[in-house]
């Protein structure tokens, strides 16, 4: 089974662009969630999709945003981009059920995208 | 808010010995509670689950142990390889049945051989 794939791996932008990352889970899961990691900050939660809608979000502002398709395949968008949104962008896959069963809370993560903001 | 405590200091062992790495938490009581691997540029890898009615958790080197009466979680690593060499992350999930993990800072373990 393929495993979760991003697009694109790297990105550089500068202040005020927008940029938009992309995040394919693992065939038949239906979450997909969303972390930032930073050196400082290390892993912080972003949000989270199920069948297309979102379930949670963390603390971060509405220039990060997110959807997802019906295919389960997941965007994250962020605007006016800030020298801070450099980060290592991390999407994360799971079966989704909404129950507490050890196999539907296992996450799997894709490999990133680093996104440097200059 | 609740907060989770890695030991944010590198831990050098030799190989061969146990490596045991501490995430404390507190404001919060989970159900359970996650270790992932990362190594340098890759996404975490999950390592172990724990559930808060388990004390102890075994696979393969790995145990983890679970003390939700003094909110600490152990991670030993048995017989260390060089291989083991990573950052280790403890993770909780904060939402029922969703998947919000709030994620330690982790511990840097650097197996010398």
């Amino acid at each position: 089974k393929a495993g979760v794939t991003q697009t694109p791996r790297y990105l550089i932008k500068t202040r005020g662009q927008q940029v938009t990352l992309s995040c394919s889970p693992i065939s038949g899961h239906r979450s997909v969630s969303w972390y930032q990691q930073t050196p400082g900050q290390g892993l912080q939660f972003l949000f989270e999709y199920f069948s297309e809608t979102q379930r949670n979000k963390g603390n971060f502002p509405g220039r990060f945003s997110g959807r997802q398709f019906s295919n389960s395949r997941s965007e994250m968008n962020v605007s006016t981009l800030e020298l801070g949104d450099s980060a290592l962008y991390l999407c994360a896959s799971s079966g989704g059920l909404a129950v507490i069963s050890r196999s539907y809370n296992e996450q799997f993560f894709g490999p990133g995208t680093r996104l440097t903001v200059l | 808010s609740q907060k989770i405590e890695q030991n944010s200091e590198a831990l050098n062992i030799q190989e061969g010995k146990t490596a045991t790495l501490t995430c404390n938490y507190t404001n919060y009581s989970p159900a359970y509670l996650q270790w992932y691997r990362q190594d340098p540029g890759r996404g975490p890898v999950f390592l172990l689950l724990i559930r808060e009615n388990e004390k102890e958790k075994r696979k393969e080197r790995l145990k983890v142990t679970f003390d939700t009466t003094l909110k600490q979680s152990l991670f030993h690593i048995t017989a260390s390889q060089p291989a083991d060499s990573a950052t280790y992350l403890c993770a909780l999930d904060i939402s029922t049945g969703r998947r919000a993990l709030t994620f330690g800072s982790g511990t840097r373990l650097q197996v010398q051989p």
